[in-house]
């Protein structure tokens, strides 16, 4: 069974600019998760798709991040523009639903903003 | 959902036990115990969950206090491939809007 793509796996940015992550979850999960993770901290939930829904965002910068998942397979996250503050690793995460069913998680995107 | 507290890092030696402890004195009826751990440069990788019952499973071993407001988690024979971030979590097991909060984990290192 294939994981959870993700690309890049690196990405260098200076602050202002754009960039942008994909994620690919694993085939027949209907929950996409994206977190951040800042170096040291546990990894933190910033969007939960179901199918192609938004179930939570109640933490997702909305000022600067989005979010898309469209046909309900593939997922997107933007940051536009990018903080210094956004260095971080962006780990994407997929299950079979919501509730106990445990998370898969991809290998992440490592952000670095100068 | 209920916060955890839990060492920053431990040491166990190779072969033997290692016992994680997480505390979770605020912890509801309804929510489970989760660990996940997360090697160096890797995504998190889910262990085991329970409710009240102590869990089994491949990797590991799951003890929860009749109270529940700790539990530790065991692995039986500790390798080198065991070091990593063990994340302690609890949550309500329903399907939409639950915040899967990570806090900082414990450090596990096994040593040779």
């Amino acid at each position: 069974e294939a994981g959870v793509a993700q690309s890049p796996r690196y990405k260098i940015i200076e602050k202002r600019q754009s960039v942008a992550f994909w994620c690919n979850p694993i085939s027949g999960h209907a929950t996409l998760y994206w977190y951040q993770q800042i170096l040291g901290q546990g990894p933190k939930l910033l969007i939960q798709f179901q199918n192609n829904g938004v179930v939570d965002d109640s933490q997702l910068p909305k000022d600067r991040f989005s979010a898309e998942r469209l046909k309900g397979v593939d997922s997107t996250l933007k940051i536009q523009p990018a903080k210094l503050e956004d260095s971080a690793v962006y780990l994407c995460a997929s299950s079979l639903g919501g509730g106990l069913y445990e998370q898969y998680f991809g290998p992440g995107t490592r952000l670095t903003v100068t | 959902d209920a916060k955890t507290t839990q060492p920053p890092s431990m040491d166990c030696a190779e072969g033997r036990a290692a016992n994680l402890p997480c505390n979770h004195s605020t912890i509801s009826g309804n929510e489970y115990v989760y660990w996940y751990r997360q090697i160096h440069s890797q995504g998190p990788q889910y262990i085991i969950h329970g409710l009240k019952n102590n869990e089994t499973n491949e990797m590991a071993s799951l003890i929860i206090t009749e109270d529940r407001k700790s539990s530790t988690l065991i692995l039986p024979h500790a390798t080198l491939r065991d070091t990593a971030v063990y994340y302690c979590i609890v949550r309500v097991a329903t399907n939409y809007g639950q915040n899967f909060v990570f806090g900082p984990g414990t450090r596990l290192s096994a040593l040779p």
